[in-house]
């Protein structure tokens, strides 16, 4: 069990640029969920996929953002013509089939967007 | 949505001290997570305690889901346990499985 792995930690970026992240889930977890956290907050939840079908997306993501998961393992979210309210850390986390634990949640160490 | 409250916002504590960290939530929920974010960002799970109560060496955390709080106890705290402590829940209805309602954490600082 290597846990959630997001790349790259860290993106500088100018405003208009398109940037892209990507998470690498718990390999046996078939749930996906991408969050968002700025400074002073709890994450804030953008969208949710089970296996490679994205089942729901949050009112936060404007149509600039996009995520997919093509082959029901690892994610990517595209952020298009960034904008500097988009400065966050972008988590990504997974769960797998409610089992004797529950629904635990696992996070990975989040992405650092900066928008300059 | 549901309301994610947290208190206290802010905690300073020198090692050794115990502590209480409360979350009230408004509606009926199936999941509830206690989180530490280390300063680094990691959210590294503490519980999952939709109800009852567990213990995990130095933390203890106990769920009222009927009244709708929960309690994370920290004893003999120590440095390393500084940080934001987020509590979360997911509702039990209408609402996507997993799809987690963070409260806005308390900052624990623990002085040597």
């Amino acid at each position: 069990d290597t846990g959630v792995s997001q790349d790259p930690r860290h993106k500088i970026t100018k405003r208009g640029q398109n940037v892209t992240f990507r998470c690498d889930p718990i390999s046996e977890h078939n749930r996906l969920y991408w969050y968002r956290q700025t400074l002073g907050q709890g994450p804030e939840f953008l969208t949710y996929f089970q296996n490679e079908a994205q089942l729901e997306k949050s009112r936060l993501l404007s149509d600039r953002f996009s995520a997919e998961r093509p082959k029901g393992s690892f994610s990517t979210l595209e952020i298009q013509r960034t904008e500097q309210g988009d400065s966050a850390m972008y988590l990504c986390a997974s769960s797998a089939h409610p089992g004797h634990s529950g629904n635990t949640i696992y996070f990975g160490e989040g992405s650092w967007l900066t928008v300059v | 949505g549901i309301q994610v409250e947290q208190s206290p916002p802010d905690l300073i504590l020198q090692e050794g001290a115990n502590s209480t960290l409360r979350c009230n939530f408004s509606d009926s929920v199936n999941n509830l997570q206690w989180f530490h974010q280390n300063p680094w960002g990691q959210l590294i799970n503490l519980f999952y305690i939709p109800s009852g109560t567990k213990q995990n060496g130095r933390l203890s955390a106990t769920t009222v889901a009927t009244e709708r709080y929960s309690l994370l106890y920290i004893s003999s705290s120590q440095t390393t346990d500084s940080g934001v402590y987020f509590c979360a829940v997911e509702l039990d209805r209408g609402s996507t499985l997993g799809r987690l309602y963070f409260g806005r954490g308390t900052q624990l600082t623990v002085w040597p």
